[in-house]
């Protein structure tokens, strides 16, 4: 079965300061692997996604995340939060097929001034 | 190309009434997609369509959850006999392909409050 876990469903970080979400997968294949962000009361948009090409991989607004397999982890970063990175972050891991997507919990960023 | 559309944004409703929400994907989108999503939550999955044939339904969508895609372009999701617990944001998706590295692009969502 597929599944993601999020761990820490709030996220507190200053202005500036590293961003860390975390994100665990659970799965018995290879993943497709992606990140979410959603501001409030709008929909999901694609931060970016992990396709196997590489395990380093760079979206939107300067966030990344890096793929351990090792780990089965993958982690969203950014070195430096701005005031509008505040939002709800979703992990989310799909089939081969694509059929559905499998979201975790979510994490909620603030950014402190 | 204009995004995913719903309509409408926001919907309340008396316990025991029927609902219909609209989806208009991404044209050219092959694959459409609804997800609930209740607060705190990510959003989970109910069913989707490949052009105009729904080829797969959660567990969660209840007898009184119907969705269709008729011409393989815009769809609906109706809720009969909507309940207190039917409150929630349904989010719609597409995608352009088949594949699981093909993310999904989602509307802004309609939210559902049931009194």
């Amino acid at each position: 079965a597929q599944s993601v876990t999020q761990l820490g469903s709030h996220v507190s970080v200053s202005e500036g300061a590293l961003v860390l979400l975390r994100c665990n997968y659970s799965s018995s294949v290879p993943p497709y692997l992606f990140w979410y962000v959603q501001y409030p009361n709008q929909g999901l948009q694609l931060l970016l996604k992990y396709t196997s090409a590489a395990t380093l991989v760079k979206g939107i607004n300067g966030f990344e995340a890096e793929f351990k397999k090792s780990e089965t982890s993958f982690h969203l970063t950014k070195p430096s939060a701005h005031m509008s990175d505040a939002a709800e972050y979703f992990c989310a891991v799909t089939k081969n097929t694509g059929n559905q997507f499998y979201f975790g919990t979510g994490t909620s960023l603030t950014v402190i001034p | 190309d204009t995004g995913v559309s719903q309509d409408p944004r926001h919907k309340i409703t008396k316990r025991g009434q029927n609902v219909t929400f609209r989806c208009d994907p991404i044209s050219e989108h092959n694959r459409l997609y609804w997800y609930r999503q209740t607060l705190g939550q990510g959003p989970e999955f109910l069913t989707y369509f490949q052009n105009e044939a729904q080829l797969e339904k959660s567990r969660l969508l209840s007898d009184r959850f119907s969705a269709e895609r008729p011409k393989g372009s815009f769809s609906t999701l109706e809720i009969q006999r909507t309940e207190q617990g039917d409150s929630a944001m349904y989010l719609c998706a597409s995608s352009l392909r088949s594949g699981g590295n093909t993310e999904a692009f989602f509307g802004q969502g309609t939210r559902l409050t049931v009194v």
